[in-house]
């Protein structure tokens, strides 16, 4: 089945600075690619995501990139703010199935003043 | 709209006790899904559902029993609780498997 590595688990940057967070999968089949911010007690919500058949795409502070020739995708957010403080989570899903999505562990990001 | 809701938010089990997770979607969703969320562990899925009348096997099965009761629920039934399915768990739906998966509130169950 696909596996999904996320890293890092944690990342600290100062507001107003970039944040990068990355994935690798192993399904080269995969063809969706959503990321998801879940802050503390809440449910996930998706905030981004990218089909196989895209290289990059943008959301005002958000892109994601997509490289599939080495299986991996990066979610990227320019000028940080507080409330970007969650736990991000990127997934990826294989197609020509139904079956849900493979989660990575997780990535806090903290923002600091 | 309500979106997806799932009840109850919180549970307490002894080991061996069974209950039921429910769960709805009030946006005309054809698939439906169970996950786990384990600290560190991200969300792993559990079963899934690609239309009515349809189950299927996730990630982590074992120890859970579904069923798709229409187009709108899809309910979670552990039949003897144990102390590893203490976890949080999170319904999602989406139009089909190619689109955004939309979550529910999650229930947090605890079994001592």
């Amino acid at each position: 089945g696909e596996n999904v590595e996320q890293h890092p688990s944690t990342l600290s940057v100062q507001e107003g600075d970039s944040a990068v967070i990355k994935c690798t999968y192993s399904d080269s089949a995969s063809n969706y690619f959503p990321w998801y911010k879940q802050e503390l007690g809440k449910r996930p919500q998706l905030i981004i995501d990218i089909r196989s058949n895209v290289g990059e795409k943008k959301d005002q502070r958000i892109a994601v990139t997509l490289n599939k020739t080495a299986k991996h995708f990066s979610l990227h957010i320019t000028e940080t703010q507080p409330e970007d403080s969650a736990v991000y989570f990127c997934a990826a899903r294989v197609g020509g199935g139904a079956d849900g999505l493979t989660f990575g562990k997780g990535t806090h990001l903290i923002i600091q003043p | 709209n309500a979106g997806v809701t799932q009840t109850p938010k919180f549970q307490v089990l002894k080991t061996g006790q069974s209950m039921t997770l429910q769960c709805a979607q009030d946006m005309n969703h054809n698939s439906m899904y169970w996950y786990r969320q384990d600290p560190g562990m991200g969300l792993r899925l559990i079963y899934y559902s690609a239309s009515e009348g349809t189950t299927d096997k996730g990630e982590v099965p074992n120890g859970y029993n579904v069923s798709r009761l229409n187009k709108r629920e899809f309910s979670l039934r552990l039949e003897s609780a144990a102390p590893s399915q203490t976890s949080v768990y999170f319904c999602a739906s989406s139009m089909d498997s190619n689109y955004e998966q939309y979550f529910g509130p999650g229930t947090r169950l605890t079994v001592t």
